[in-house]
């Protein structure tokens, strides 16, 4: 039962334009979440968060947006950078347990 | 600050072994949770343990088992390992969900081939 899921499991972008990652959920439990990025070998780095009570949340190069009618949120990156490719995931919380999708592989190109 | 620290990082076992991973927290988190990552695979969700306590697992056999001790370092065992429990296993902590904890930092994993 994958209550997270990310359905593109791989985006290509030129660098300095924008990369848009999206993330749907089915669990209207959940109130707060975040997007990690991974490189190979490595383990996952937190990004960027946002509460259920917002509806976006910047942080430099990057803003959450959160459509919870909609049970949708995108992860916009402006403008993306070669050292932007990675792997990224979304994760949802409902009380303490993390459910993550099963990630976006972003290249992008320069 | 230190962040999650593993170990091993690398560790190879054959068919039948058990091996044990480790983990500490960063200061202050009460709680770990264990993530598996197969190859190509997204983070599948282990277990979690908060204040010495497990207190949920997911969908694994109980083969796959833990623990968190006093300094809410914790521990990964796998026993009778098989060919596909051959991944990356992640562990990561937070604070506990009642001093703010919902957002959990990752270490840098474990590789952990089985032969």
């Amino acid at each position: 039962d994958q209550q997270v899921k990310q359905n593109s499991p791989s985006l290509s972008v030129q660098e300095g334009r924008i990369s848009i990652l999206n993330c749907d959920y089915t669990n209207s439990m959940f109130d707060y979440f975040l997007w990690y990025k991974k490189y190979p070998a490595e383990g996952p780095t937190f990004l960027i968060s946002i509460s259920s009570i917002k509806d976006k949340n910047e942080d430099g190069r990057f803003t959450v947006f959160l459509n919870k009618s909609a049970k949708h949120l995108s992860l916009h990156i402006v403008p993306s950078q070669p050292g932007d490719s990675a792997v990224y995931f979304c994760a949802a919380l409902d009380f303490n347990k993390f459910y993550f999708g099963s990630g976006t592989k972003l290249n992008v190109k320069p | 600050e230190a962040g999650v620290t593993q170990s091993p990082t690398h560790l190879i076992k054959t068919r039948g072994q058990q091996a044990t991973l480790r983990c500490s927290p960063i200061s202050g988190h009460t709680s770990v949770y264990w993530y598996q990552q197969a190859l190509g695979l997204g983070l599948q969700f282990l277990l979690w343990y908060d204040e010495g306590e497990e207190r949920n697992r997911g969908n694994f056999p109980p083969r796959f088992s833990g623990r968190q001790f006093p300094n809410y370092s914790s521990e990964l065992n796998v026993n009778a390992l098989e060919l596909e429990d051959s991944a990356l296993y992640l562990c990561a902590s937070s604070r506990n969900w009642g001093s703010g904890g919902n957002t959990i930092y990752f270490g840098e994993g474990s590789w952990l081939t089985v032969v």
